[in-house]
C-alpha cells in the first residue's frame, strides 16, 4: 500500500518570500490534516480537511497561510510571505474516515522549510 | 491542552526497560502512541481509549490511568530499534475530536 506522498523532501528560501507544499494521502482516506513540527517539539495541527471540506483551521496563521484540498484528494499549503519561525517541518497525515479519536494517523516524510 | 511528557529524554542499554509518561490537564477520551526516527514520518504504535484494556506492540506495551489523566509507555528489554523520539496525542470529545501531540520523549538505545 502506497503511503502519504509529500513533496518537496527540502525547501530553503529567504523571509518574505512565498512556497507551496503539496500532498497527496493514502488512497481512499478521507480526512487529511497539516501538522506543524518545530525543531524539537511535537507536531501542531494547522489544518484539518474532512473530504474538501475544513473541519479545523483555529491554528492556522491565516495572514500568511493558506491551504486548500481540490475534489478531496490533493493539498497544497502555502505560505505567503514566509517568515524566519516558518522554518520546520511540515507534515501531512491521514486517516480512513473522520478522525474519530479512535483511529490513526498515517504521516508523510515532511518537507523540512528552512527560512533565511 | 498540550499533554506534557516525561522524561524528555531516556538513554538505554539495549535490554534494559523504560517507562514514558504523558498527562494531561483534562480528562482524557484517547491517547495515541507514535515513534519517530530522525528524518522520518511518526509512525503509529497504539491507540488506547477510555475504559480500554492496555495494548502492545512487540515488546512495548502502554497503560491508560483515568484517574492520573495519564498514560504510560512501557518499553520492555529494548532493542536498537526502539530509538526514536515517542510521541503521545491526547484527544477530548469536548475538543471536536482534535488530537493534541506533547513535546516528545527522546529515547537512545545502545549496544
Amino acid at each position: 500500500e502506497a503511503g502519504v506522498a509529500q513533496s518537496p523532501r527540502y525547501k530553503i528560501i529567504e523571509k518574505r518570500q512565498s512556497v507551496a507544499f503539496w500532498c497527496n494521502p493514502i488512497s481512499g482516506h478521507a480526512t487529511l490534516y497539516w501538522y506543524q513540527q518545530i525543531l524539537g517539539q511535537g507536531p501542531k495541527l494547522l489544518i484539518q480537511f474532512q473530504n474538501n471540506g475544513v473541519v479545523d483551521d483555529s491554528q492556522l496563521p491565516k495572514d500568511r497561510f493558506s491551504a486548500e484540498r481540490l475534489k478531496g484528494v490533493d493539498s497544497t499549503l502555502k505560505i505567503q510571505p514566509a517568515k524566519l519561525e516558518d522554518s520546520a517541518v511540515y507534515l501531512c497525515a491521514s486517516s480512513l474516515v473522520f478522525q474519530g479519536l479512535n483511529e490513526k494517523l498515517f504521516f508523510g516524510s515532511g518537507t523540512q522549510l528552512s527560512v533565511l | 491542552q498540550q499533554p506534557v511528557q516525561s522524561p524528555q529524554a531516556v538513554i538505554l542499554r539495549e535490554g534494559e526497560d523504560a517507562v514514558i509518561n504523558c498527562s494531561s490537564s483534562k480528562a482524557l477520551y484517547s491517547v495515541h502512541w507514535y515513534r519517530q526516527k530522525h528524518g522520518e514520518a511518526p509512525v503509529f504504535l497504539m491507540i488506547l481509549l477510555k475504559g480500554g484494556e492496555q495494548k502492545g506492540h512487540e515488546k512495548i506495551s502502554a497503560s491508560f490511568n483515568e484517574k492520573k489523566q495519564q498514560s504510560s509507555l512501557y518499553l520492555t528489554a529494548s532493542q536498537l530499534s526502539y530509538s526514536g523520539t515517542y510521541f503521545c496525542g491526547t484527544g477530548f470529545k469536548a475538543a471536536g475530536n482534535k488530537l493534541t501531540f506533547g513535546g516528545g520523549t527522546r529515547v537512545l538505545v545502545k549496544p
